[in-house]
C-alpha cells in the first residue's frame, strides 16, 4: 500500500525558513517522480514543484511563485522527499501535500497523496 | 501563465447527471485529470488520461475531452459525491496546473 507521510510544518515568521519532509513507503521510491502541492486555507490546489527520479536526470521544476525560494530534494536511501522553503511570505501559508507522480515526461500527474502538513507564516 | 478554467459551482439533485467542465489551451495536446476533494481530506484521483477511471472509483464517474474542453460527468450523482472537483493538466513547460475548482452540491 502506498503511503506518504508529511512532517515539518508549523508557525514561522515572514522571511524565515522551514524544511518539510515526506516519508514514502509501499513503492520503489527511487524510481518515482515526486511533487509538492499546496492549498491555502479555503482556496484551491496549487502545484508547487516536482523532482524527477535520478534515472530520469533528477531535474526539478517549480511554479513561478516559489521559484528561487523553494527547493525540492530527495534521499532515495531513506525514501524521503524534502521541501526547503526560504524567504517565506504570508501568502505561503497553506497545507502542503506530498504526492507521487505518474504518467510520462511532459504529461505527469499525482496519483497518490499524503494527508498534508500545515505551514503558517505569520508575525 | 497557463490557466485551466472551471465553473465555481454546480448543483444537481440526487440521481441527476452532473457535468463539470474545464477549459485550457493545451488540452488538445495534453491529458486532463480530475480530483475529488471532500472537506478536510486530501484529494483523490477520479479520472486520469482524459477518461480512465482508477480502481475503486465508481462507474458513475466518467471523463471526456474534446478540443480545449475536458468534462467530468457524474451519472446519477449521490449525496456522497458532494465535494470540490479540480481539473489538472501539465503545461508546455513541464509544470503542473490545477483549475480553480468546482464545488458540487447534491441536494
Amino acid at each position: 500500500e502506498v503511503q506518504l507521510v508529511e512532517s515539518g510544518g508549523g508557525l514561522v515568521k515572514p522571511g524565515g525558513s522551514l524544511r518539510l519532509s515526506c516519508a514514502a513507503s509501499g513503492f520503489t521510491f527511487s524510481n518515482a517522480w515526486m511533487s509538492w502541492v499546496r492549498q491555502a486555507p479555503g482556496k484551491g490546489l496549487e502545484w508547487v514543484g516536482h523532482i524527477k527520479s535520478k534515472t530520469d536526470g533528477g531535474t526539478k521544476d517549480y511554479a513561478a511563485p516559489v521559484k528561487d525560494r523553494f527547493f525540492i530534494s530527495r534521499d532515495d536511501l531513506q525514501s524521503t522527499l524534502f521541501l526547503q522553503m526560504n524567504s517565506l511570505k504570508t501568502e505561503d501559508t497553506a497545507m502542503y501535500f506530498c504526492t507521487r507522480d505518474s504518467g510520462i515526461d511532459g504529461d505527469f500527474y499525482s496519483d497518490y497523496w499524503g494527508q498534508g502538513t500545515l505551514v503558517t507564516v505569520s508575525s | 501563465s497557463y490557466e485551466l478554467t472551471q465553473p465555481p459551482s454546480v448543483s444537481v439533485s440526487p440521481g441527476q447527471t452532473a457535468r463539470i467542465t474545464c477549459s485550457g489551451d493545451t488540452l488538445p495536446k495534453k491529458f486532463g485529470y480530475w480530483y475529488q476533494q471532500k472537506s478536510g481530506q486530501a484529494p483523490v484521483l477520479v479520472i486520469y488520461e482524459d477518461s480512465k477511471r482508477p480502481s475503486g472509483i465508481p462507474e458513475r464517474f466518467s471523463g471526456s475531452s474534446s478540443g480545449t474542453m475536458a468534462t467530468l460527468t457524474i451519472s446519477g450523482a449521490q449525496v456522497e459525491d458532494e465535494a470540490a472537483y479540480y481539473c489538472y493538466s501539465a503545461d508546455n513547460s513541464g509544470r503542473g496546473v490545477f483549475g480553480g475548482g468546482t464545488k458540487l452540491t447534491v441536494l
